[in-house]
């Protein structure tokens, strides 16, 4: 079965301690992106990676890392979590190039509060 | 760039009423444009899409959504409401240039009342 895999998908933590939000795909997909999910804005794109060892910013990066060293996996990292993170965290991926339709593949979420 | 906007946050329709959301979309080069569905605790799935073919397009449990270029717009409906539809919609917008960006609008929650 095609699936995006996130964990943790509920977390509650303090200001400061490092958190990283894992995401993998079993689709071979070249494209991962994740997004953060605020009331009233929608979807809002973090960083995304075209392949393996290639990421960029994308509209919302300050305060987030990621890293892809595997083609199936893409973690967040938060090195020090502040508390206007909090929010619900989606990973999400497609093919890449010629190949895709546009059409991305979500997680079921990553709820994160940090106090 | 690409952005859009989505009229009314909320939505509230009767049990078989007509089911009626708004998108209007801005883009400098021909667009991609997506109806994404988001149920309770889950993520996003994908309900139908427009890439430049039919401009009538059909998508999953019954909704359509009609490409108007001349009003930069890209409505979603559905004749017949079901207590199943009630859930979160968003509508999302791609360069046709790029399939690297995908911007969203800030969603349409969507009530359905007995």
């Amino acid at each position: 079965e095609a699936q995006v895999t996130q964990n943790p998908r509920y977390l509650i933590t303090v200001t400061g301690k490092k958190l990283t939000v894992t995401c993998s795909q079993n689709m071979n997909h070249e494209y991962m992106s994740w997004y953060r999910q605020d009331p009233g804005l929608g979807l809002r794109q973090i960083y995304y990676s075209m392949n393996v060892e290639v990421t960029d910013k994308g509209d919302v990066p300050e305060g987030y890392k990621v890293s892809r060293k595997e083609k199936r996996n893409f973690p967040l990292i938060l090195e020090s979590p502040s508390p206007n993170q909090t929010s619900l965290y989606f990973c999400a991926t497609r093919l890449g190039g010629a190949s895709s339709t546009g059409e991305l593949f979500f997680g079921e979420g990553s709820r994160l509060t940090v106090l | 760039a690409q952005s859009v906007t989505q009229l009314g946050s909320h939505v509230s329709v009767s049990e078989g009423a007509l089911v009626l959301l708004r998108c209007n979309y801005s883009s400098s080069v021909p667009p991609y444009l997506f109806w994404y569905v988001q149920y309770p605790n889950q993520g996003l799935q994908l309900l139908l899409k427009y890439t430049s073919a039919a401009t009538l397009v059909k998508g999953i449990n019954g909704f359509e959504a009609e490409f108007k270029k001349s009003e930069t717009s890209f409505h979603l409906t559905k004749p017949s409401a079901h207590m199943s539809d009630a859930a979160e919609y968003f509508c999302a917008v791609s360069d046709s240039d790029s399939w690297g960006k995908l911007q969203f609008g800030a969603g349409t929650q969507v009530v359905v009342t007995p």
